[in-house]
């Protein structure tokens, strides 16, 4: 079957560093995809990779590895703010149908 | 300003009476979903359109129906809303299919069926 698997909870503390992996399985990867969303708000878009290899916008970093069908998300320097859901994306079954993993919960400490 | 247009916002509503959830996006953009979120399962994919008159199922297409008549709106139609519909839905736009374009979510529609 075609699925993503990425953890249900991370916690971390303020200026700390935190990493949430996706795995995935799909029958043709095109790219993945990360979205933050907030308690109550919409999904928000962060980043897309399509190549091996980390990209790094501002404090947030997205990794993948094709050959292990893996990716991460790589926040740095860590506020408060940035304690909400975050949910990985790979579109499957055809270019255009996409699958979301059930999203990690991550919670930042003072 | 770009945005994503959802409504209502929330509605409470029985079983077996039909409603329609609209959508409207103000970007020109080609490629228009529906998804439905519910606790501890992420977002699941209900319909997407590739652009006019071009529709498609996601993973969870049934008890659903779509339309794409106009590029700007993709409403969402329940035809006779069942309890297990009941769920916190999103409709989405991006300029093209295949997720290296961002979506753009609205706010959200909280549909309760009784």
């Amino acid at each position: 079957g075609q699925s993503l698997e990425q953890p249900s909870e991370v916690t971390a503390v303020e200026g700390a560093i935190v990493q949430i992996n996706c795995t995935y399985q799909t029958s043709g990867f095109y790219g993945l995809s990360w979205y933050q969303q907030h308690d109550g708000g919409a999904p928000t878009f962060l980043s897309y990779n399509a190549l091996d290899g980390l990209e790094e916008t501002g404090r947030f970093s997205s990794f993948l590895s094709r050959s292990d069908s893996y990716g991460y998300l790589l926040l740095q320097e860590l506020q408060m703010k940035d304690s909400a859901s975050y949910f990985c994306a790979v579109p499957s079954g055809g270019y255009n149908k996409l699958i979301f993993g059930a999203g990690t919960r991550l919670a930042v400490h003072p | 300003e770009a945005q994503v247009t959802q409504n209502p916002r929330y509605l409470i509503t029985v079983t077996g009476k039909k409603l329609t959830v609209t959508c409207s996006q103000n970007m020109n953009h080609e490629y228009m979903s529906w998804y439905r979120q519910d606790p501890g399962l992420g977002l699941r994919q209900i319909y997407y359109s590739m652009n006019v008159e071009v529709t498609d199922k996601g993973d969870v297409p049934e008890g659903y129906k779509v339309s794409r008549k106009e590029k700007r709106n993709f409403p969402l139609i329940l035809e006779s809303p069942s309890p297990n519909q009941t769920s916190l839905y999103f409709c989405a736009s991006s300029s093209h299919g295949g997720g290296r374009q961002p979506q753009h979510f609205g706010d959200g529609t909280r549909l309760s069926i009784l």
